[in-house]
């Protein structure tokens, strides 16, 4: 029972450093998400894809890069990392009915970055 | 937009007291309404949630939730908290139209005094 998988849980960058953040879900779900925790500030939207094949800005989007790979997989790029991108980041999915309901969502254990 | 609000920032009970967040939401069209908990150092779970019929829903742990659709309102409650319901509770909105993002609100930590 995997679900959703985040790697990695953890990773410290130092400023202008880039990386990616990766999402894979076994559920079969059609839609993923990748939101931005910080304290007092809630979850917010960083990029979502909802099918494959299609990527949308969210609330946050800024200094961030997403690909869907195939159904599974869905990553997050930071090109040049900046401090203000020290955050906890979650990764989604659900499954989103052709009537437009849309299931509950499905979260990874969260990726914890720190940018020096 | 979608937007949520939710009241409450910090909650403090004492254990067997009643619980009530409130919740908020700002869109034009036919909405489905979710409450997560996510205890600490934990990622967020499924505590209920709406998408039509009786207004009133059921969820774990002994959760329920009012939809007003008059008020744009989806508050929780519970009867009787236990220390085990110290947590932080998210309130989220996804319109059916608009790109079908899932928008949350800002949280209301919740600690419970044993």
């Amino acid at each position: 029972n995997a679900g959703v998988t985040q790697t990695p849980k953890f990773q410290v960058l130092k400023t202008g450093q880039s990386m990616t953040l990766q999402c894979a879900q076994d559920m079969n779900h059609n839609s993923m998400y990748w939101y931005q925790q910080d304290p007092g500030m809630g979850l917010r939207l960083i990029y979502y894809s909802a099918s494959e094949g299609t990527t949308d800005k969210g609330e946050v989007p800024n200094g961030y890069n997403v690909s869907r790979l195939n159904k599974r997989e869905f990553s997050l790029r930071l090109e040049s990392a900046a401090p203000s991108q020290t955050s906890v980041y979650f990764c989604a999915s659900t499954h989103r009915w052709a009537g437009g309901n849309t299931g509950e969502l499905f979260f990874g254990e969260g990726s914890r970055l720190t940018v020096l | 937009a979608q937007s949520v609000s939710q009241h409450n920032h910090h909650v403090i009970l004492s254990e067997a007291a009643s619980l009530e967040l409130g919740c908020n939401y700002s869109y034009g069209g036919t909405v489905n309404l979710f409450w997560y908990v996510q205890y600490p150092g934990q990622h967020l779970q499924l505590l209920l949630k709406y998408f039509s019929g009786d207004p009133l829903v059921k969820g774990i742990k002994g959760f329920e939730a009012e939809f007003i659709k008059s008020k744009f309102s989806f508050n929780l409650r519970k009867p009787s908290v236990q220390w085990s319901d110290t947590a932080e509770y998210f309130c989220a909105v996804i319109g059916n139209t608009g790109g079908f993002k899932t928008i949350f609100g800002a949280g209301t930590r919740l600690f419970v005094k044993a």
